[in-house]
């Protein structure tokens, strides 16, 4: 069965601290991995698209990797904006649909 | 350019009326997803639409059903609603089905079933 898990679940660090966040992942045919930023109370909001192992993209302070079996998320001296609900999800086989993990609630001080 | 809108933004219902929710996908957008988020289950497959037609469905039972229209406007309706049917209602929308392009999402229809 396909399946994405996170970690961690909630993370929290000072601003300047700079971490990583984790998306594993097993599936059958990845087409693609998507990362997403969610604030409360709003949708998803779009960050990257990776579609084969070694790819990598960057925005401002974030930086998605992906290998064969994981990706992740770089967060590079973040600031108390960049707090927010990060979702991992895939695009697998013949099908549209995405398949998300849990979450990783960022929490960022100053 | 206008994002995805959803509509409404947030809906009160009792047990077993139903209630029908809205998505207006980005202009030349034609492939609309529905999904469900709740805080145990996370973000949930609901259905996919293209051209007016159902193309994928997720693990739901029948009383989840939607639709899609010619403009590509889709919406769901949920029957006999059940207090666990209260969640967070997204959502997305792609440019066409079965190309790697990227999925957008709207604000959600919050539902609350009393």
């Amino acid at each position: 069965e396909d399946q994405v898990t996170q970690s961690p679940e909630a993370l929290r660090l000072q601003e300047g601290e700079s971490s990583s966040l984790n998306c594993s992942y097993t599936v059958s045919g990845l087409r693609g991995l998507f990362w997403y930023r969610q604030d409360p109370g709003k949708g998803p909001e779009f960050l990257f698209t990776l579609y084969s192992a070694g790819e990598e993209k960057e925005k401002e302070r974030l930086k998605a990797t992906l290998t064969k079996k994981e990706s992740f998320l770089h967060i590079t001296a973040p600031k108390p904006e960049d707090s927010a609900t990060y979702l991992c999800a895939v695009q697998a086989g013949n099908t549209d649909k995405l398949i998300f993990g849990t979450g990783t609630r960022l929490q960022v001080f100053p | 350019k206008a994002g995805v809108t959803q509509t409404p933004r947030y809906l009160i219902k009792t047990r077993g009326q139903q209630v029908t929710l809205s998505c207006s996908p980005i202009s030349g957008h034609r492939s609309v997803s529905w999904y469900q988020q709740t805080p145990g289950q996370g973000l949930q497959f609901l259905f996919e639409y293209f051209s007016e037609t159902q193309r994928n469905k997720g693990n739901f039972p029948g009383r989840f059903s939607g639709r899609q229209f010619s403009n590509s406007r889709s919406e769901m309706n949920v029957s006999t609603l059940e207090l666990g049917d209260s969640a967070l209602y997204l959502c997305a929308s792609s440019l066409l089905p079965g190309q790697n392009t990227e999925a957008f999402f709207g604000q959600g229809t919050r539902l609350t079933v009393v």
